[in-house]
C-alpha cells in the first residue's frame, strides 16, 4: 500500500528555516518524480518543487533560491529544506507522487508551516 | 506563465450533471488533470489525461478537452460530490506545474 506521511512543519519567525520530510512506503521514492504542493489557509493549491527520479529538480519562482528538494534512498524519504522563510509561506504542505506525466496519484495528509512572529 | 482559468463556483441540484470548465490558451494540446478536495483532506486525483479515471473513482466524473476548454463533468451529482474541485497540468517552459484556482461545487 503506498503510503505518504509528512512532517516537520510548525510555527517559525519570518526569516528561519525548516526542514519537512515525506517518509514513503509502497514504493520506492527514486523511481518517480516527487513533488511538494502546497495551499495556504483558505486559498488554492500551489505547485512547489519537483525532483526527477534522476535527480533534477526545479522550483516555482516564488521558492527558488529559498527552498531545496532532496531525497535520501536509504531512508525512502522527500525532503524540502526551507530558508529565508516569509509570511506568505505560510500553508499546508503536501508531499505527492506524480504517477507518469504530470498528474499525482497520491497525496500526503500535509504538514502546517506558519511563519510568524 | 501559463494560467488556468476555473470558475470560482458552481451549483447543482441533487441528480443534475455539474461542469466544471477549465480555459487556458491551447490547452487542449495539454494533458489536463482534476483532483478533488474535501474540507480538511488531501486532494484526491479524479481524472487524468484529460478522460481517464483512476480506479476507486465513480463513472459518474468524466473529461474532456479541446482548443481552449477542458471540462470536468460530474453526472447525477450526489450530496458527497460537494467539494473544490481543481485542474491541473505540466508546463515544459520552464519545467512546472500549473494549478487552476479552484472552483467550489455546491450541492443544492
Amino acid at each position: 500500500e503506498v503510503q505518504l506521511v509528512e512532517s516537520g512543519g510548525g510555527l517559525i519567525q519570518p526569516g528561519g528555516s525548516l526542514r519537512l520530510s515525506c517518509a514513503v512506503s509502497g514504493f520506492t521514492v527514486s523511481s518517480k518524480f516527487m513533488n511538494w504542493v502546497r495551499q495556504a489557509p483558505g486559498k488554492g493549491l500551489q505547485w512547489v518543487s519537483v525532483i526527477h527520479n534522476g535527480g533534477s529538480a526545479y522550483y516555482a519562482d516564488s521558492v527558488k533560491g529559498r527552498f531545496t528538494i532532496s531525497r535520501d534512498n536509504s531512508k525512502n524519504t522527500l525532503y524540502l529544506q526551507m530558508h529565508s522563510l516569509r509570511a506568505e509561506d505560510t500553508a499546508i504542505y503536501y508531499c505527492a507522487r506524480e504517477y507518469t506525466s504530470g498528474e499525482f496519484d497520491y497525496w500526503g495528509q500535509g504538514t502546517l508551516v506558519s511563519v510568524s512572529s | 506563465s501559463y494560467v488556468l482559468t476555473q470558475p470560482p463556483s458552481v451549483s447543482v441540484a441533487p441528480g443534475k450533471t455539474a461542469r466544471i470548465t477549465c480555459g487556458g490558451n491551447n490547452v487542449g494540446s495539454k494533458s489536463v488533470h482534476w483532483y478533488q478536495q474535501k474540507p480538511g483532506q488531501a486532494p484526491v486525483l479524479v481524472i487524468y489525461y484529460d478522460s481517464d479515471r483512476p480506479s476507486g473513482i465513480p463513472e459518474r466524473f468524466s473529461g474532456s478537452n479541446s482548443g481552449n476548454t477542458a471540462t470536468l463533468t460530474i453526472s447525477r451529482v450526489e450530496a458527497g460530490d460537494e467539494a473544490d474541485y481543481y485542474c491541473q497540468v505540466w508546463d515544459s517552459d520552464p519545467d512546472h506545474y500549473v494549478f487552476g484556482a479552484g472552483t467550489k461545487v455546491t450541492v443544492l
